[in-house]
């Protein structure tokens, strides 16, 4: 079946510093891939998303790559501020016509950044 | 646009009652889900709808737990008898799934945060 496993955290990086959150998966086809984020006391919200191997996804400075030879889909900020605490969910999805499924959550990964 | 609307945000009751929790997804969407967050066992789906028909409830951890569909607007996930194991953010979901072209995407509510005495 479909499964994620993305780096253990929790991860503590200093304000400005480079991100890096590793996430690779297993399934069958070409599932969609996407990064979750969960800010303190708020449910999930879509960062990025990327449904084609080699697609680029981005968004509020961070980004994503689909590398189908490597079967992963890294997170990654070039300078992280405070604001970027929380914690972040890779997954992936089979969807129409390959298929309907659920979404499949890596475990998280809890950023902390430090002014 | 609206979002995904969850009812109620907190819910706090004792052992043995019943807890109906609600959600209506986003207009146009035609698939609903239901996650449960723990600490312990992280984001597990419980059950998901497709066109208002249960897909997959293999998630849903025994038969005290029932979530029903009756319309494309409205969905509700019930636990009776609550069991204080059952206590956890319970997160609605949905997404618009077509025959081509899809992202996959879901959108999810503020979540429930039900609390079992």
């Amino acid at each position: 079946g479909n499964s994620v496993t993305q780096m253990e955290g929790p991860v503590t990086l200093s304000e400005e510093a480079f991100l890096t959150i590793n996430c690779t998966y297993t399934a069958t086809g070409y599932p969609s891939l996407f990064w979750y984020v969960q800010y303190p006391g708020e449910g999930l919200q879509l960062l990025l998303k990327a449904t084609k191997a080699d697609d680029k996804g981005s968004n509020k400075g961070f980004e994503a790559t689909y590398r189908k030879e490597t079967t992963s889909f890294h997170l990654e900020k070039g300078s992280v501020q405070v604001s970027d605490s929380a914690v972040y969910f890779c997954a992936l999805r089979r969807v129409p016509p390959e298929g309907n499924e659920k979404l499949t959550f890596g475990t998280g990964t809890r950023l902390t950044i430090i002014p | 646009d609206a979002g995904v609307i969850q009812s109620p945000r907190h819910e706090v009751t004792e052992m043995g009652q019943e807890v109906t929790l609600r959600c209506k997804p986003i207009s146009g969407h035609n698939s609903l889900f239901w996650y449960r967050q723990t600490m312990m066992r992280g984001l597990e789906l419980l059950i998901y709808f497709n066109n208002n028909v249960p897909i997959d409830d293999s998630g849903m951890p025994e038969d005290r737990f029932s979530a029903k569909m009756p319309n494309a607007s409205f969905s509700t996930l019930k636990i009776q008898p609550s069991e204080p194991r059952d206590s956890a953010v319970y997160f609605c979901a949905s997404s618009f799934d077509r025959g081509w072209g899809n992202t996959g995407e879901l959108f999810f509510g503020e979540g429930s945060r039900l609390t079992v005495l």
